[in-house]
């Protein structure tokens, strides 16, 4: 089973700054089968990106993902007061789907 | 537009069972598969297993199997899961998530299950 590695584990960023977040997977994750979920409190999940680097539609362009292999990032590029949240990255590469264990995004 | 309605909280106690409802609309159901997701309180998200809506047929991830069964109503658009043997542990907030290339890309809203004695 793939499992995933998020860093850090809280992001302590202030609105406007680029926050970068970090996914790493203990095997290679082929096709780039990749994705990016968003979590507000109280809220269900939304799909950011997958494919690694696709938008989800209606996604602003602010977020952009990358990466391949073992190796992926989410980018914000400038933070907006909505963007303080949990992402979580999964991996969909084989028939499972596991999910990493969060980043928080929080307001400094 | 995808909508992913999903049944109400449940309370039940230990070694009882539970059927959650996923209702479905805006998309031909049968085009794309189910995914199930769960999330103990103050946890992280937990990739459950899918059902395929065109076959019936389900793959559960490591941890979900035995007590846990997914299943269909193609006829009114719904998928369901069954949590059997309610431990403890269970209590958590339940989503379906339509699978699209694989990924969840429209999640319902939750169902918290609380199993407590």
């Amino acid at each position: 089973e793939i499992v995933l590695t998020q860093s850090p584990d809280t992001l302590s960023l202030s609105p406007g700054e680029r926050a970068t977040l970090s996914c790493r997977a203990s095997q290679s994750v082929s096709s780039s089968y990749l994705a990016w979920y968003q979590q507000k409190p109280g809220q269900a999940p939304r799909l950011l990106i997958y494919g690694a680097s696709t938008r989800a539609t209606g996604i602003p362009d602010r977020f952009s993902g990358s990466g391949s292999g073992t190796d992926f990032t989410l980018t914000i590029g400038r933070l907006e007061p909505e963007d303080f949240a949990v992402y979580y990255c999964q991996q969909y590469d084989t028939s499972t789907g596991t999910f990493g264990q969060g980043t928080k995004v929080e307001i400094k | 537009q995808v909508q992913l309605v999903q049944s109400g909280s449940e309370l039940r106690k230990p070694g009882a069972s539970v059927k959650i409802s996923c209702k479905a609309s805006g998309y031909t159901f049968t085009n794309s598969g189910m995914n199930w997701v769960r999330q103990a309180p103050g946890q992280g998200l937990e990739w459950m297993g899918w059902i395929n809506t065109n076959t019936g047929n389900p793959t559960y991830a490591q941890g979900f199997t035995g007590r846990f069964v997914f299943s269909l109503d193609t006829s009114v658009n719904t998928a369901y899961l069954q949590i059997s043997s309610l431990k403890a542990e269970d209590t958590a907030v339940y989503y379906c998530a339509r699978r699209v290339l694989s990924v969840c890309d429209s999640w319902g809203q939750g169902t918290l299950v609380t199993v407590s004695s």
